[in-house]
């Protein structure tokens, strides 16, 4: 069965940096894209990035975008998401997600499979 | 860029039917997917592609996209789908992908 762990949350001081990853398990990892969704406190969903299954293209929200960088290792099977310069706004808690993508690829994905997230917590 | 637009709750009788709309300028001329997500859990894929279900999800959930609308329709409403639901396009002109605000259905 399809299984997406995420790991590397905790708290970060405002500026700081944090790695988050996500494990895959339980199909071709390296046949999908993969996406990073957030969830702040009390709030909705809000999509962060997501990067195709060879890696060659890459999508950010505009909130994240020059901060933030996804990157995957398709021999490890996992996702990553590199924080830099943290904001408070960026408190959320952050999932992993398969992403189904259309017949010849393109942005036109939905999750289909999402991790249980973990917390990223930016204050002082 | 592309907004989305859901009413923040709708409220329902057991054995009825909920409509949860999800507007957007033009939005029938993109795909729409539906995802809820109970409090405490990770959101789940209800509909893809307007109107299709993933395997393991009751015909009970449908949806529809038209003109400014889309629609998510769940017949026979029982308590465990008091959730909150989420609309979510691709915005091509931005490269971006977007999630409506939230809805959420209580079951009375």
């Amino acid at each position: 069965q399809v299984q997406l762990v995420e790991s590397g949350g905790g708290l970060v001081k405002p500026g700081g940096s944090l790695r988050l990853s996500c494990a895959a398990s339980g199909f071709t990892f390296s046949d999908y894209y993969m996406s990073w969704i957030r969830q702040a406190p009390g709030k909705g969903l809000e999509w962060v990035s997501y990067i195709s299954s060879s890696g060659s293209t890459i999508y950010y929200a505009d909130s994240v975008k020059g901060r933030f960088t996804i990157s995957r290792d398709n021999a490890k099977n996992s996702l990553y998401l590199q924080m830099n310069s943290l904001r408070a706004e960026d408190t959320a808690v952050y999932y992993c997600a398969r992403a189904q993508a259309p017949p010849g690829g393109g942005g036109d994905c939905y999750a289909d499979y999402w991790g249980q997230g973990t917390l990223v917590t930016v204050s002082s | 860029s592309y907004v989305l637009t859901q009413p923040p709750s709708v409220s329902v009788a057991p054995g009825k039917t909920a409509r949860i709309t999800c507007g957007g300028n033009n939005i029938g001329s993109k795909s729409v997917h539906w995802y809820q997500q109970k409090p405490g859990q990770a959101p789940v894929l209800v509909i893809y592609y307007d109107s299709d279900r993933p395997s393991g999800i009751p015909e009970r959930f449908s949806g529809s996209n038209s003109g400014n609308t889309a629609t998510l329709t769940i017949s026979r409403v029982e308590a465990g789908d008091e959730a909150d639901y989420y609309c979510q396009v691709w915005d091509s002109s931005s490269d971006h992908q977007v999630f409506g605000g939230g809805t959420k259905l209580t079951v009375l």
